[in-house]
């Protein structure tokens, strides 16, 4: 089956530093894959997303880079900031338009 | 734009007992999705709909969770009887169509005792 997953659990950047929150995947079947970010008590938010046909997409602040041929996926968050403190998730559409998640990095922001 | 209502906010009840959650998509969306998060998990799909036909339910436990869609805008999910294990955070999400951006809820938090 598929399955996403992370490979931090937790990471601690200092505010004003970029992050780096990484993800592999297994269905390379996938043909489109989304960042999410989710606070306290919250449902997910949607960040940015990518379809399979590219490997880097841009928005404010942010960048997915997609690398396919060693599934891995990755969030780039320029000059982080505390209010990006939360736990991030990747997920993929896989058959079906069926949305898998991988189990989530926290992200702590030190002021 | 109004975002997903989902209702209510928390809920305990006994094992064996039933539960219902309701949802209220953002207007126009037809694709509805109930997702289960575990305590330190990421959200796990339960159903997907799309207007009020169902597109996915394969992991759905169809002996004790149902779920409806009527006239393809608000949705039910229905547990009967619940299980320790049921315990979690339940959220309905919409989009206007598959794979494209999803919007969340804040979830119903069931705790099963």
């Amino acid at each position: 089956g598929e399955s996403v997953g992370l490979h931090l659990p937790t990471l601690s950047v200092q505010e004003g530093d970029n992050s780096i929150i990484n993800c592999a995947y297994s269905n390379s079947a996938s043909d489109y894959f989304i960042w999410y970010k989710q606070e306290s008590g919250k449902g997910p938010q949607f960040i940015i997303d990518i379809r399979s046909n590219m490997d880097k997409r841009q928005g404010q602040r942010v960048t997915v880079l997609l690398n396919k041929t060693v599934k891995h996926l990755s969030l780039q968050i320029a000059a982080t900031q505390p209010g990006d403190s939360a736990v991030y998730f990747c997920a993929q559409a896989g058959g079906y338009q069926k949305v898998t998640f991988g189990t989530g990095t926290k992200l702590q922001v030190i002021p | 734009e109004a975002g997903v209502a989902q209702s209510p906010r928390y809920k305990i009840i006994e094992k064996r007992q039933s539960v219902a959650f309701w949802c209220n998509p953002i207007s126009g969306h037809a694709t509805l999705y109930w997702y289960q998060q575990i305590l330190g998990q990421g959200p796990k799909l339960l159903i997907q709909f799309q207007n009020n036909g169902v597109v996915d339910d394969s992991q759905l436990p169809k002996d004790r969770f149902s779920a409806e869609r009527l006239k393809g805008v608000d949705s039910t999910l229905k547990i009967q009887p619940a299980k320790l294990e049921d315990s979690a955070v339940y959220l309905c999400a919409s989009s206007s169509q598959p794979i494209t951006e999803a919007f969340f809820g804040q979830g119903t938090r069931l705790t099963v005792v």
